[in-house]
């Protein structure tokens, strides 16, 4: 099966660093996207992690470990329009349906 | 450049009754996925479908089916609607097969479907 978790809720104060996790457990794995969604809205690109490291884009880093099926979202300087919800998506491969494979999301409040 | 379109941008439908929802993708996209989103969760995986083909199928019922149209725009369509599929409906766009190049997938602002 496939599996993928996050936590469902986090709050941080505004100018402070958080770390979002992500573990996955899936069939198959063409790199691991995060995405931000607020409420209402579509999900928008973040990030895009398909070997092991860190990948930094502006306040925004996501590591990946593929041996531990690890992943982590990091938002530094948080403002308080960061508030939104966080995605981790498995990408599969395009014999698998090309499809992403979604945890839960992690809804994050920013407070002042 | 237009992004991913979406209509109708909300649907109230009753149990029992059938629903099209439409997606244009990004200008020069050949593929077109669905995903359903219920309230609190993460997006769930329709449909994929690739230059007018069916590339892909999650786990949903009959009752759901789409298909892509030479101009690559897409429909999904729900027969006999439960209560259990109000969502957001997105679709996401990408130039390729989604899975080649995970960096191309745009989702469009979706639909918002209420069964009552």
């Amino acid at each position: 099966g496939q599996n993928i978790d996050q936590p469902t809720e986090m709050t941080a104060t505004e100018g402070a660093i958080v770390q979002i996790n992500c573990t996955y457990q899936t069939s198959g794995f063409n790199g691991l996207f995060w995405y931000q969604q607020h409420a209402g809205e579509a999900p928008t690109f973040l990030s895009y992690n398909v070997l092991d490291g860190l990948e930094e884009k502006g306040r925004f880093s996501s590591f990946l470990s593929r041996s531990k099926g690890y992943s982590y979202l990091l938002l530094k300087e948080l403002q308080m329009k960061d508030s939104a919800s966080y995605l981790c998506a498995v990408s599969m491969f395009y014999n698998q349906g090309g499809k992403l494979i979604f945890g839960q999301g992690t809804e994050l409040s920013v407070k002042p | 450049d237009a992004g991913v379109t979406q209509s109708p941008t909300h649907l109230i439908k009753t149990r029992g009754q059938h629903v099209t929802l439409r997606c244009s993708p990004i200008s020069g996209h050949k593929s077109v996925s669905w995903y359903q989103q219920v309230l609190g969760q993460g997006p769930q995986f329709i449909f994929q479908y690739y230059e007018k083909e069916e590339r892909g199928r999650g786990n949903f019922p009959d009752r759901f089916s789409a298909r892509q149209f030479p101009n690559y725009s897409s429909e999904l369509n729900v027969n006999a609607l439960l209560l259990g599929d109000s969502a957001l409906y997105l679709c996401a766009s990408s130039l390729g097969l989604a899975g080649g190049n995970p960096y191309e997938q745009y989702f469009g602002p979706g639909t918002r479907l209420t069964v009552t």
